[in-house]
């Protein structure tokens, strides 16, 4: 069946830099977008950045654009989520997400970032 | 900055029909949105519902059901259980490969 694994959640001090990797399984990686979502502490859904199956990316505006980065590798059915300058505001469970006719099909457990010094 | 509306929450009687909508703080969504509804519960992930407007994913009950209606994507939930209590987002494709949710409806079943 579809499965997305998030990895590389941690703790991080202000400023730093730190990469997510998604890994799916059960479907044709290639042929399918991938998004991130995050979930900030008791709050709502934050749709963060979307990659499209041939590498163009797009980003959910000035709180991340700049400093998050989405790129892909196929040969690893894996998208990857690449945060610098990371602030106290980008402390959140970051969801990894399936595309499927302009929404989000299948989503993954996460993986929690925490931003403090 | 486009903002999507929800109800903050909503409440229903075991056996009851309840109606959330999803609306945008300027101008009326439509199909072009593809609205998506999501389900979660307390420390689990999402779950995805519906999508493009009413296709109900894989496994979601029948009693649960996408439209738009008025200006306004809406999700129904006939026949409301018990387990149905959980925080329900909405997502609206704003075109050029943008999403954005809505702030979330918490359903109380009672």
């Amino acid at each position: 069946q579809v499965q997305l694994v998030e990895s590389g959640g941690g703790v991080v001090q202000p400023g730093g830099s730190l990469r997510l990797s998604c890994e799916a399984s059960g479907f044709t990686f290639s042929r399918n977008g991938i998004h991130w979502v995050r979930q900030a502490p008791g709050k709502g859904l934050e749709w963060v950045a979307f990659i499209r199956y041939d590498g163009n990316a797009k980003y959910s505006g000035d709180s991340v654009k700049g400093r998050f980065t989405i790129s892909r590798d196929n040969s690893k059915s894996t998208v990857y989520l690449q945060m610098s300058s990371l602030r106290a505001e980008d402390t959140a469970l970051y969801y990894c997400a399936k595309d499927r006719a302009y929404s989000v099909e299948v989503w993954g457990r996460g993986s929690t970032v925490t931003v403090s010094s | 900055q486009t903002v999507v509306t929800q109800e903050p929450s909503f409440s229903v009687s075991p056996g009851g029909t309840v109606t959330f909508t999803c609306g945008l703080s300027s101008g009326s969504v439509s199909t072009s949105n593809y609205p998506s509804w999501y389900q979660q519960t307390p420390g689990q992930a999402p779950r995805t519902l519906i999508y493009t407007t009413n296709v109900r994913s894989s496994g979601v009950p029948d009693r649960f059901s996408g439209s738009i209606f008025g200006s306004k994507a809406a999700l129904t939930i006939t026949g409301a259980q018990a387990d149905d209590e959980s925080d329900y987002y909405c997502a609206l494709y704003m075109g050029n490969d943008i999403w954005v949710f809505g702030g979330g409806t918490k359903l109380t079943v009672l």
